[in-house]
């Protein structure tokens, strides 16, 4: 089974500052790594994904993310935050063979600050 | 990018009723669908896993009495909360993998009153 662990429950930041929010995985076998955030009172929009290939990933909004395999770590960095970044932030796993479901960590909390 | 289509997309119920929320692949088949729910400030949970035809695989802790899915098609699972109770109150979000990518639907907001 796989595992995620969201380091950090909460990540305040000021404007323009950078950001990473760690993420860590656990899993027997190869994986497919997602970040998705969360707006209040809204649903799931995925951010970047990794699959295979390179494992620097960049995704939407300016956020990218580096697979380490050895550290088993996906960590999401953005070089200069905006108070438009404010949310939930999810990792998540699955196995790497497609439809499987995901397994989410329990979200770290991006406030930026003005 | 493929399309979920998730409806209702929020929805207040009374205590005891049931509401079906559908969940449909509009430009992809889907054999399999899964069912998330989240409660307010928490993580989402796999609660079902939905196989076209067959029976639903429910994870440990959820009711499956209480939590009906059906997958008629390739295109469309349905989940029904029987009997709600407030406690019920949360969001749900289904999704489905196509080309090795997994998508969400928009997600429905329940609310048990």
């Amino acid at each position: 089974a796989q595992s995620v662990t969201q380091l950090d429950s909460q990540v305040p930041v000021f404007e323009e500052a950078p950001v990473e929010l760690r993420c860590n995985y656990s899993s027997s076998v190869s994986v497919y790594l997602f970040w998705y955030v969360q707006y209040p009172n809204q649903g799931l929009q995925l951010l970047l994904k990794y699959l295979s290939g390179s494992t620097l990933v960049k995704g939407i909004n300016g956020f990218e993310a580096e697979f380490n395999k050895s550290q088993t770590s996906f960590h999401l960095r953005k070089p200069s935050v905006h108070i438009s970044d404010t949310a939930e932030y999810f990792c998540a796993v699955s196995r790497n063979s497609g439809n499987t479901p995901l397994v989410f960590g329990k979200g770290t909390r991006l406030s930026v600050i003005a | 990018g493929a399309v979920v289509s998730q409806h209702p997309s929020r929805v207040i119920c009374k205590s005891g009723t049931s509401v079906k929320i559908e969940c449909r692949s509009l430009d992809f088949q889907a054999t399999t669908m899964f069912w998330y729910r989240q409660f307010p400030k928490q993580s989402l949970m796999l609660m079902a896993t939905s196989n076209e035809g067959s029976k639903a695989t429910y994870e440990q802790g959820v009711e499956k009495d209480k939590f009906l899915i059906n997958h008629a098609s390739l295109t469309l699972s349905t989940l029904t909360v029987t009997s709600a109770h407030p406690e019920d109150s949360s969001f749900y979000i289904c999704s489905g993998w196509t080309w090795n990518t997994i998508y969400f639907g928009e997600g429905s907001w329940l609310t048990v009153v």
